[in-house]
């Protein structure tokens, strides 16, 4: 148990849908992750929170808009996305930045029909 | 740009024998390197850290080792048992004093493991 839990963990959207990915860490770090994991990719850093405040985004498209509420949640919001957006999208956290270790939460895999 | 080369792509051994995994990265300007396990269905596990100044770290049956001036580094599995069989990433992160963004993980493709009973 990671102490780092994402809901769905399975996600089938059409390209036309809104829907949104859910991260919750219960180990009160201050900096949270989202990571992108497409097939014959490597890990990709999408977004880095820190105290609540996006510090990092690493060039990903409008159509993902994450949301840090508070520093143990993190969500990502999708609409109108690409079939290529169908991976796996990890969640992590760590107690600040910068961190010699991140907690991985099992993932969410999206699929875009 | 930093980029991590992960050889094999697969392996598959049988149970009980000795591996090694590889690991390249490109620009040996590197904090750390780091070796994660993945389970399907589950988020990645961090086996093992390196950080820079250091050769190699080793955790039971597992010991990594680091050559930055070559830039790779291997991670080896003794005895090798099934409950090993997932998939290892490799991390590198970059040097501290690299400003913006020198917390930043890149990762390899990583080398899908399967050890057969």
């Amino acid at each position: 148990e990671t102490g780092v839990t994402q809901t769905p963990r399975h996600l089938v959207m059409g390209m036309t849908n809104k829907k949104s990915l859910k991260c919750e860490q219960h180990l009160g770090h201050n900096a949270m992750y989202w990571y992108k994991q497409s097939a014959k990719k490597p890990l990709e850093l999408m977004f880095v929170y820190s105290l609540e405040e996006r510090v990092e985004n690493n060039s990903v498209p409008s159509r993902f808009s994450p949301e840090c509420p508070n520093s143990s949640h993190l969500f990502l919001h999708l609409h109108t996305l690409q079939p290529e957006d169908s991976a796996l999208y990890l969640c992590a956290s760590s107690q600040d930045l910068p961190a010699d270790t991140q907690y991985f939460g099992p993932g969410t895999r999206l699929t875009v029909l | 740009k930093q980029e991590v080369t992960q050889i094999p792509a697969a392996l598959s051994v049988p149970e009980g024998e000795n591996l090694v995994l590889n690991c390249s990265f490109t620009d040996s300007a590197i904090y750390n390197l780091q070796w994660f396990r993945q389970d399907p269905g589950k988020g990645l596990t961090s086996l093992l850290l390196i950080q820079s100044s250091q050769r190699e770290q080793t955790s039971g049956r597992l010991n990594a080792s680091l050559d930055k001036s070559s830039g790779r580094s291997t991670l080896y599995i003794a005895a090798s048992q099934p409950g090993d069989s997932a998939t290892y990433l490799c991390a590198v992160r970059r040097r501290r004093d690299s400003g913006a963004g020198s917390y930043q993980l890149t990762f390899g493709k990583g080398t899908k493991l399967s050890v057969i009973p």
